[in-house]
Order: C-alpha cells, then sequence, then structure tokens
C-alpha cells in the first residue's frame, strides 16, 4: 500500500528564515499531495495542496513543489514568523478513498 | 462558514467497553472518513464511507470497529470492546470533492482514553 516518508521530525528556524520540508512516497499512482497544518491540540487543516500534473504552486509565503520522477514533493515556507509553530503533515492519495499522512514535521519558529 | 463536528470531545471508558464516537460532516459533503492520532504520532486512516458504504478499511480498522450513517446528518464510529491501544484522537472528516482528490475538513476531534 502507499507510504509517506517524511523529513525531518522536528525543524527549528529563526524568524524570517526559510523551512523546508520532504516528502517521499511509494505508490506511482498517487496523483493528489496536499498539506496539512497542525496546531498543538487542534485539527488539522489544509494550507496548500498540489495534483500530479503540476510540478510548483505557489500561495504567497508558501509553495510546494513536486517530482514525479522522484516521487518527492516538498514544502516551502518563507519568512518564517512564530504562528506559523506547528506540526506539519504531507499526504498523497491515489485518488481512491484514502489519504495517506506522513510522519510529521515539528516546526519550531524562535522569535 | 461550516465544519465538521464531533462529539463528544473527551471520553473516558474501562477496557472492554463499547464506545460510540459521533460525528456530523459538512452538510453538501459526499465522502466521509474516521482517522486516528495516537499521541504525538501520525495521522493514520481508519476508514472512508460513501454511498452508504464503507469504501475502504486500513488494516487497524478490525472486526472490533464498525461505521454508520444512521440518518441524513450523523456519522458515527463504534468500538465494540475497547482495548488499551485503542487510546487515540479520532477525527472524522468529510470532503466535497471527488474522493481522495480533495481537501478532508476535519473535526475538532474525540479524545478516547481507554483505563
Amino acid at each position: 500500500g502507499e507510504n509517506v516518508e517524511q523529513h525531518p521530525s522536528t525543524l527549528s528556524v529563526q524568524e524570517g528564515d526559510s523551512a523546508v520540508i520532504k516528502c517521499t512516497y511509494s505508490d506511482s499512482a498517487s496523483n493528489y499531495f496536499p498539506w496539512y497544518k497542525q496546531e498543538l491540540g487542534k485539527r488539522p487543516q489544509l494550507i496548500i495542496d498540489i495534483r500530479s500534473n503540476v510540478g510548483e504552486k505557489k500561495d504567497q509565503r508558501i509553495a510546494v513543489t513536486l517530482n514525479k520522477t522522484a516521487k518527492h514533493f516538498s514544502l516551502h515556507i518563507t519568512e518564517t514568523q512564530p504562528e506559523d509553530s506547528a506540526v506539519y503533515f504531507c499526504a498523497a492519495s491515489t485518488g481512491g478513498f484514502k489519504t495517506i499522512f506522513g510522519a510529521g514535521t515539528r516546526l519550531f519558529v524562535k522569535a | 462558514e461550516p465544519e465538521v463536528t464531533q462529539t463528544p470531545s473527551h471520553q473516558v471508558t474501562q477496557m472492554g467497553q463499547e464506545v460510540i464516537l459521533r460525528c456530523v460532516p459538512i452538510s453538501n459533503h459526499l465522502y466521509f472518513y474516521w482517522y486516528r492520532q495516537i499521541l504525538g504520532q501520525k495521522v493514520e486512516f481508519l476508514v472512508s464511507f460513501y454511498n452508504n458504504e464503507i469504501s475502504e478499511k486500513s488494516e487497524i480498522f478490525d472486526d472490533q470497529f464498525s461505521v454508520e450513517r444512521p440518518d441524513g446528518s450523523n456519522f458515527t464510529l463504534k468500538i465494540r470492546s475497547t482495548k488499551l491501544e485503542d487510546s487515540a484522537m479520532y477525527f472524522c472528516a468529510s470532503s466535497g470533492g471527488g474522493a481522495g482528490t480533495g481537501e478532508l475538513f476535519f473535526g475538532e476531534g474525540s479524545r478516547l482514553t481507554v483505563l
């Protein structure tokens, strides 16, 4: 079945620096790659997603890139702010009825 | 803004007891899911539900688990005989886009503690 690996598990950056989180997936049929942010004690919420027919997508300070050949995708956050501190999950779906999540990256942004 | 609601927010139960977790998905969504998150760990897929039947389930979703949509609004997860390892946060989610290709809207979660 689909497996999603996510690195690093913890990331600490200074406010204003960039943060990069990387994920790889196993099922070449995967075609939808969402990223969720989960603040402490809260529900996961979608921050950005990308589909397999697109190589890059950007939304203000957040961007996601997808390399289908290598089966990996990355989240880039620029100009990080303390409120970006949270756990970030990548995920992958083949368009079937389940979305598989990575293990999560705990991001700390130090003021 | 419409959202997924879950009850109870926290349930404490004794091992071996039955538990029912309830969810009200967003009203015009067609796809419903249960996920589980053990404290500090990943969000794990349990089951998806579409057109009044289970679409897909994980190996975690064994015979102790069942789901039901008893009416037009509720979506429930039942654990027949709880085990200590069932202690986790259970998230209900729904989506309106095509299965597996749209945003999952999560509820706030139901924290289950099995003693």
